[in-house]
């Protein structure tokens, strides 16, 4: 049963140029989460999603970020004209319902800004 | 007041030594708790839930809950170098469960041979 995939798992980007994240989730989980983990800090949540629909947005910023998770495909986080301030780890989680709340995490997708 | 609350640490223990991490958290309501561990610069990995008050234990881990203070422990016996991370307490946000969850800081451990 494969894990959580998230790909790619390095991504370089220049000032300005737009970032896609991908997510998979675990065999069987239809919920999906994605944080944010900035160096020397702790994980922020950023936003919950179930198939086609954002369910919780409250952790995402207003401008340039947005999520989403189609009827097919993975999950898909997209921040456009990045800056350096949105270099960081990105990691997106899984589970098999809202109730049954335990997220197993990705790998993570490790985003440099230059 | 943070929602949910470590010491940063690090935390420094010899090998064959029990180590002990805390956690509180804020909302009164909340459910269900987590310890995450993770390992530096990878991803977090769930190594304990608890739902009730009193122990839980699996292999050599142990988590403490006690709803009434508010806070939340885990216990690692006979710690070991490859235990040597940060362990991160995780509590849903709210007592819907709204799916959110929030994160303390993080406890670094480290375990000396």
């Amino acid at each position: 049963n494969a894990g959580v995939m998230q790909n790619p798992r390095h991504l370089v980007r220049r000032r300005g140029q737009e970032a896609r994240l991908r997510c998979s989730p675990m065999k069987g989980h239809s919920h999906v989460y994605w944080y944010r983990q900035l160096p020397e800090e702790g994980l922020k949540f950023m936003v919950y999603l179930q198939k086609e629909n954002i369910i919780d947005e409250s952790g995402m910023p207003k401008e340039r970020f947005s999520a989403e998770f189609p009827k097919e495909g993975p999950s898909i986080l997209r921040i456009q004209q990045v800056v350096r301030g949105d270099s960081a780890a990105y990691f997106c989680a899984s589970s098999p319902s809202r109730d049954e709340n335990i997220q197993y995490f990705g790998a993570g997708t490790r985003l440099s800004v230059l | 007041q943070k929602e949910v609350e470590q010491n940063s640490g690090p935390l420094s223990v010899p090998e064959g030594a029990i180590a002990s991490l805390n956690c509180t958290y804020s909302d009164r309501g909340s459910q269900s708790f987590f310890w995450y561990r993770q390992y530096s610069g990878k991803s977090p990995e769930l190594i304990m839930s608890i739902y009730s008050n009193g122990d839980k234990e699996d292999g050599r881990f142990t988590a403490q809950l006690n709803k009434a203070s508010q806070y939340v422990s885990l216990l690692i016996r006979d710690s070991q170098p490859s235990d040597s991370a940060t362990y991160l307490c995780a509590v849903p946000h709210g007592s819907s469960n709204t799916g959110k969850l929030i994160f303390g800081q993080g406890t670094t451990l480290q375990v000396k041979p």
